[in-house]
């Protein structure tokens, strides 16, 4: 079945260090690709997505490539602040209505 | 606009009892999608109603059911809870239109402990 791989956390790192947390994904066809946060005690929010191969999705100094050809879809962050501390997910989703496939999550904690 | 809204917050119900959690969606949204959260298993999909249908569904026991009110507001039931059904209990509703690649918006969360 179709299926998401994130990288195991936590990580830690320091203020305006550089993030990459990595996405692979199992599927047939053309999925779409999200990445959600987070935050303690909160709901997920989306932060970004991308619908078809080599989509850049970006928001609020987050960005991922949809990349078809090693099926991956990693999140990464020039400048991180502390503020970003809270767990992504990485999650596909084949059809237009179908439901979100969510990778395991993986802990960012940043120290200032 | 206000967001999805989840009630209760947090529940504490002992095994064999049933439990309902409600979600309010987006106004104007007319999907609910519910998700269950837990340390071991991850976000894994319930089910999914829209206008009042349910329009899709997860692997999970029958003891897990929904429905969807004519205002788009939506109920889950858990009936004879098992210490594993202890989990985060999310709810995400969207516009549903087909043809559209439309963004879920999560609620907080229900958090239900089964002692």
């Amino acid at each position: 079945g179709d299926s998401v791989t994130q990288m195991e956390g936590p990580v830690t790192l320091s203020e305006e260090a550089f993030l990459t947390i990595n996405c692979t994904y199992t599927a047939t066809g053309y999925p779409s690709l999200f990445w959600y946060v987070q935050y303690p005690g909160e709901g997920l929010q989306l932060l970004l997505k991308a619908t078809k191969a080599d989509d850049k999705g970006s928001n609020k100094g987050f960005e991922a490539t949809y990349r078809k050809e090693t099926t991956s879809f990693h999140l990464e962050k020039g400048s991180v602040q502390v503020s970003d501390s809270a767990v992504y997910f990485c999650a596909l989703r084949k059809g237009l209505l179908d439901k979100l496939v969510f990778g395991a999550g993986t802990i960012l904690r940043v120290k200032s | 606009k206000a967001g999805v809204t989840q009630t209760p917050r947090y529940l504490i119900k002992t095994r064999g009892q049933q439990v309902t959690l409600s979600c309010s969606p987006i106004s104007g949204h007319r999907s609910v999608s519910w998700y269950q959260q837990t340390p071991g298993q991850g976000l894994q999909f319930l089910f999914e109603y829209f206008s009042e249908t349910q329009r899709n569904k997860g692997n999970f026991p029958g003891r897990f059911s929904g429905r969807q009110f004519s205002n788009s507001r939506s109920e889950m039931n858990v009936s004879t809870l098992e210490l594993g059904d202890s989990a985060l209990y999310l709810c995400a509703s969207s516009s549903g239109r087909s043809g559209v690649v439309y963004e879920q918006f999560f609620g907080p969360g229900t958090r239900l402990t089964v002692l």
